[in-house]
């Protein structure tokens, strides 16, 4: 199994539309948890840490539920300019704390 | 401007050279980190280090070699003993050691013919 798994897609959605992806991570010790995007052929941008209690930054909400050990990101009134890979993060709980990055989901959100 | 700095953007090369990727960070971080990405692959960690002088194999070492004699640099080879060379590699950087957010440059592309 996969340390953190996520749905590659492609998720093809009309803008305005509302879309939610998962991912779910192996390791119950992780502490710290993540969302990078990623356009194509750039770096992983950070989008937000997710935090236990869940937490909202405009049109983007993300939520942790560490009993079932998954992760989501939840975006409103997609916009075009939303089109990228969405990256789950998870701190390892390892030795060295390193962070565990997911396969990506990749979104495409069309006129 | 704060931020991380990686040259070149593109590196060609032949096989069985070696060749050094630079990394650059005015941030202050102590920790920063190399990833290698596929097509359509995630990113894999190859080499970390959390201070300088110091640094760790990730899991994918082998062929690879760093250095971290500054805090602002941290300079990864890929030698010839690296069988799929051919990537884009990602260079991060991280206040704290080890489980905070991670920030990254802007990636060299590496073609090895």
């Amino acid at each position: 199994r996969k340390e953190v798994e996520q749905d590659p897609g492609p998720f093809n959605v009309p803008e305005g539309a509302t879309v939610a992806f998962n991912c779910t991570y192996s390791n119950s010790a992780s502490q710290s948890f993540f969302w990078y995007r990623q356009d194509c052929r750039k770096e992983p941008k950070l989008l937000m840490s997710v935090y236990s209690s869940g937490n909202e930054d405009g049109r983007f909400t993300a939520q942790l539920n560490r009993a079932s050990q998954y992760i989501s990101l939840l975006i409103r009134d997609s916009k075009l300019s939303d089109s990228a890979t969405y990256l789950c993060v998870v701190n390892g709980g390892n030795a060295g704390n390193m962070l565990t990055f997911g396969g990506g989901t990749r979104l495409m959100v069309k006129p | 401007d704060g931020g991380i700095t990686q040259s070149p953007k593109y590196l060609f090369r032949k096989e069985g050279q070696n060749v050094t990727l630079s990394c650059e960070q005015n941030l202050n971080h102590d920790a920063m980190y190399w990833y290698r990405q596929d097509p359509g692959q995630g990113l894999r960690l190859i080499y970390y280090s959390q201070i300088v002088n110091d640094f760790q194999k990730g899991d994918i070492a082998e062929g690879y070699s760093v250095s971290r004699e500054k805090k602002e640099s941290f300079p990864l080879t890929v030698t010839s003993a690296q069988k799929n060379p051919t990537a884009f590699y990602l260079c991060a950087s991280s206040m704290y050691r080890g489980g905070g957010e991670q920030y990254f440059g802007p990636g060299t592309r590496l073609t090895v013919t």
